[in-house]
């Protein structure tokens, strides 16, 4: 049965920091990973997507890597804002299956 | 580009009321899944659908009950209402037939049961 850890629960960062997330998964037979961002009582957003046979994916200051064989995933956020504030959530397909996602990490970019 | 809908978006009901959540999926898309994230909670897997048939059970009560229509909407039946049903209940669909098993997310009903 899949398994999906994130750490640290929860992380406190000044403005203009890099930092970086980590996720991690029990069964490295994935078919993708994926990474959101949800706001307070708010809805997942999409912030990036990692086929398994891709290494990493950008999106302006955001680059999630993907390393499926130790089954390990982090996201890297460049010059945080204050804005970056929120809560992301890792999350693993396997095959045809539901998402398994981690507790998530709760961010706070401090100005 | 379209997204999946879900309706409503915000429901209020008493204890032991029932409640039905809708969800449109992406046009094309023929698979349904629905997740309850409980406050401070991860989303967990309830059910899904594949082509009007249910698919994958996860831990959905037995309270609750779910269907796929031949338009590939789905619906989330929830009856004899508790307090701890109060969360968040995301639908996603994919279209696995295309060679992609991404699910897509809907915007979420956020239920509470006073």
């Amino acid at each position: 049965k899949q398994e999906v850890t994130q750490i640290p629960a929860a992380l406190s960062v000044p403005e203009g920091e890099n930092l970086v997330l980590n996720c991690s998964f029990t069964d490295s037979a994935i078919y993708n990973l994926q990474w959101f961002r949800q706001d307070p009582g708010k809805g997942l957003t999409s912030l990036l997507l990692i086929q398994s046979s891709q290494r990493e994916q950008t999106s302006g200051r955001l680059n999630a890597s993907l390393d499926k064989s130790s089954g390990r995933s982090t996201l890297y956020i460049a010059a945080s804002q204050p804005g970056d504030s929120a809560t992301y959530l890792c999350a693993v397909l396997s095959g045809n299956t539901p998402l398994v996602f981690g507790k998530g990490t709760r961010l706070s970019v401090i100005a | 580009a379209a997204g999946v809908i879900q309706s409503p978006r915000h429901l209020i009901k008493e204890k032991r009321e029932t409640a039905t959540l809708k969800c449109y999926p992406i046009p094309r898309h023929d698979t349904v899944y629905w997740y309850q994230q409980g406050p401070g909670q991860d989303p967990q897997f309830l059910i899904s659908f594949y082509e009007k048939m249910q698919s994958d059970k996860g831990s959905i009560p037995d309270r609750f009950s779910a269907q796929q229509f031949s338009d590939y909407h789905s619906e989330l039946n929830m009856s004899s209402l508790e307090l701890g049903d109060s969360a968040l209940y995301f639908c996603a669909s994919s279209y696995p037939g295309q060679g992609d098993n991404t699910q897509y997310f809907g915007p979420g009903t956020r239920l509470t049961v006073l």
